[in-house]
């Protein structure tokens, strides 16, 4: 079954404990992306990565790392959390089209409170 | 900056028609697509408009017009399961997309 997979689904943590969330897609798809979703914000782009070693920045990706050393794994690395990174995040994953349609497979999301 | 605007919340009764508008302004517009989100579920993929005009999917449709910076999601027969949020999107530039704050639709028997 094609499928992008999150993990964790859950996650309460404290102020500056690192985590990582993990991100994998079986579909090889070479576009993968990290977005978060607040309430009336809708969903804004984080990082994405056009391809294995090749990442950049989205919209709010200050104190957010990504790393994509395999093509399946996008995992999104939060070195130093604080409170205001409470959120819930989706990974998404296509193929890349260079500018036509290029509809993105989302995960089940992962809700991180930050206390 | 970039921003699109769509209702915050629209309530329809089973059987009927409803339509919810994005309007976008972004730096770059490659097309407009339209995502359906159920309460606590991942976004899924319902259309998408790069040129001017119609574009039908069963029971969903989307429009778009470029000159006005518009677009539309037609759903037409509703149903309950239709109750969900629904996100316009803007791919805005080669690996940029921008989406807007979602409309929540109520379908009610």
């Amino acid at each position: 079954e094609a499928q992008v997979t999150q993990n964790p689904r859950y996650l309460i943590t404290v102020t500056g404990k690192k985590l990582t969330v993990t991100c994998s897609q079986n579909m090889n798809h070479e576009y993968m992306s990290w977005y978060r979703q607040d309430p009336g914000l809708g969903l804004r782009q984080i990082y994405y990565s056009m391809n294995v070693e090749v990442t950049d920045k989205g919209d709010v990706p200050e104190g957010y790392k990504v790393s994509r050393k395999e093509k399946r794994n996008f995992p999104l690395i939060l070195e130093s959390p604080s409170p205001n990174q409470t959120s819930l995040y989706f990974c998404a994953s296509s193929l890349l089209v260079p500018t036509g349609n290029q509809p993105q497979h989302f995960g089940d999301g992962t809700r991180l409170s930050i206390l | 900056g970039q921003s699109l605007e769509q209702p915050s919340e629209v309530t329809a009764v089973e059987g009927a028609i409803v339509q919810i508008n994005c309007t976008y302004q972004t730096s770059g517009f490659y097309g407009l697509s339209w995502y359906q989100q159920h309460d606590g579920g991942a976004p899924t993929f319902l259309s998408y408009n790069a040129l001017d005009g119609l574009e039908e999917t069963g029971r969903f449709s989307s429009f778009l017009s470029r000159s006005d910076s518009y677009g539309y999601l037609l759903l037409q027969e509703l149903q309950m399961k239709d109750s969900a949020s629904y996100f316009c999107a803007v791919r805005a530039g080669f690996n940029k997309f921008y989406f807007g704050s979602g409309t929540k639709l109520n379908v009610k028997p």
